[in-house]
């Protein structure tokens, strides 16, 4: 079964104390990506991921690192998280082109609050 | 800028009424567009997308949307909601850089 997961599900957490959420895809995808979801906001991308040791920033990249080391993994890493990371935050991946037709899938997302 | 707008930030409607939320896109050239739903505490589902050929498509649940190219449109329509579609809409652009931009959306609260 085509799968994105997301580790953590919930968490909450203290400023400052460093703390990754991983995303793993069983569809051999090239391209993935985070987006954090904020009310009145929608979602926004904060890195993505072209392919294995490519990454560039999206929209709201400040405060977060990824890495992409193997093709089915794209962690997220909040190296010194503070309460204004307080979101919902999605991995999705798909596979290139894109106008292929190709689906977009996404994880359930990880509820992450910074105290 | 370039951006997805959808207006109805938040929409009520009885069951059995119809339904249309609007998208609209700022960007040229050739584009991917995308429904997802996202029901309360859960992930996002994709309802329906468009890539090429009959501007009208039709997803799942009964949704439908249509491109309208001229407008920079895909908005969403549904003929007669049930409770069971109270949930948050987005919408989405994708771009040939394989960015997908969403929207704001719109949350949509359907009363018996």
């Amino acid at each position: 079964e085509a799968q994105v997961t997301q580790n953590p599900r919930y968490l909450i957490t203290v400023t400052g104390k460093k703390l990754t959420v991983t995303c793993s895809q069983n569809m051999n995808h090239e391209y993935m990506s985070w987006y954090r979801q904020d009310p009145g906001l929608g979602l926004r991308q904060i890195y993505y991921s072209m392919n294995v040791e490519v990454t560039d920033k999206g929209d709201v990249p400040e405060g977060y690192k990824v890495s992409r080391k193997e093709k089915r993994n794209f962690p997220l890493i909040l190296e010194s998280p503070s309460p204004n990371q307080t979101s919902l935050y999605f991995c999705a991946s798909s596979s290139r082109p894109s106008y292929s037709g190709n689906t977009i899938y996404f994880g359930e997302g990880s509820w992450l609050t910074v105290v | 800028a370039q951006s997805v707008s959808q207006h109805n930030h938040h929409v009520i409607l009885s069951e059995a009424a119809s339904l249309e939320l609007g998208c609209n896109y700022s960007y040229g050239g050739t584009v991917n567009l995308f429904w997802y739903v996202q029901y309360p505490g859960q992930h996002l589902q994709l309802l329906l997308k468009y890539f090429s050929g009959d501007p009208l498509v039709k997803g799942i649940k009964g949704f439908e949307a249509e491109f309208i190219k001229s407008k920079f449109s895909f908005n969403l329509r549904k003929p007669s909601v049930q409770w069971s579609d109270t949930a948050e809409y987005f919408c989405a652009v994708r771009k040939a850089t394989d960015k997908l931009i969403f929207g704001t959306g719109t949350r949509l609260q359907v009363f018996p």
